[in-house]
């Protein structure tokens, strides 16, 4: 079975500070994707990578910044937490095609206070 | 542009009742589209897919879907539900472009079934 994990479940942070939010796929898929949750939002990405060191923007990239430095491991930063991104993050990966299901982790609850 | 709609934020069913949770979408091109299903404080659990062929797709824990490319739908249903059915669905679509890895997600619909 795929598994996607995330480095934690919840985590409170205070306004101004840099977060990093972490995930890993055992998989070996060349996709990997940051989405946020929102109430009557649905899911918004953020930011995704099809590739090693290669990142495209989502939806909504302002406040934050990814990095890919191994194929398994996808990490999403807040360079400085603010309370409007207090949000459920959830990570994803999939096989390059189209058509690849994305299979997602257990998803981060970030609370900005 | 793609969307998914799902027009309904919530749905009640009583047990052994069926139920359906709809979807419609709009895509350049045929589309390929999924359900996910997502309990609380949980991510999300894939179900089922439509990439091509037959329009009926079968999934997980007895669901299904129907793919309608007249009413740009694709509805999920169940024959018999259980009180276990009760969690967040989400319908998405990805359009069949090459290099195109974004998936969008509706807003998602909360199924209650009522024992």
């Amino acid at each position: 079975d795929v598994k996607v994990t995330q480095s934690s479940r919840y985590l409170v942070k205070r306004t101004g500070e840099k977060v990093f939010l972490e995930c890993v796929q055992d998989m070996d898929h060349e996709n990997m994707f940051w989405y946020r949750q929102d109430p009557g939002l649905g899911l918004r990405l953020i930011y995704f990578s099809y590739d090693v060191k290669m990142k495209e923007k989502g939806d909504i990239p302002e406040g934050y910044s990814v990095s890919r430095e191994k194929k398994e491991r996808f990490s999403l930063i807040l360079e400085s937490a603010s309370t409007n991104q207090t949000s459920m993050y959830l990570c994803a990966s999939s096989l390059p095609q189209g058509f690849d299901t994305q299979y997602f982790g257990p998803g981060t609850r970030l609370l900005v206070l | 542009a793609q969307s998914v709609a799902q027009p309904e934020d919530q749905v009640n069913v009583a047990e052994g009742n069926p139920l359906t949770v709809k979807c419609t979408y709009s895509v350049s091109g045929n589309p390929y589209l999924f359900w996910y299903v997502q309990y609380p404080n949980r991510g999300l659990q894939f179900l089922l897919k439509y990439i091509t062929g037959d329009n009926l797709v079968k999934g997980s824990y007895g669901f299904e879907a129907e793919f309608n490319k007249s009413q740009t739908s694709f509805h999920l249903k169940k024959p018999s539900a259980l009180v276990s059915d009760s969690a967040l669905y989400f319908c998405a679509v990805r359009a069949p472009v090459a290099g195109s890895y974004q998936l969008t997600f509706g807003k998602g619909t909360k199924l209650s079934v009522i024992p």
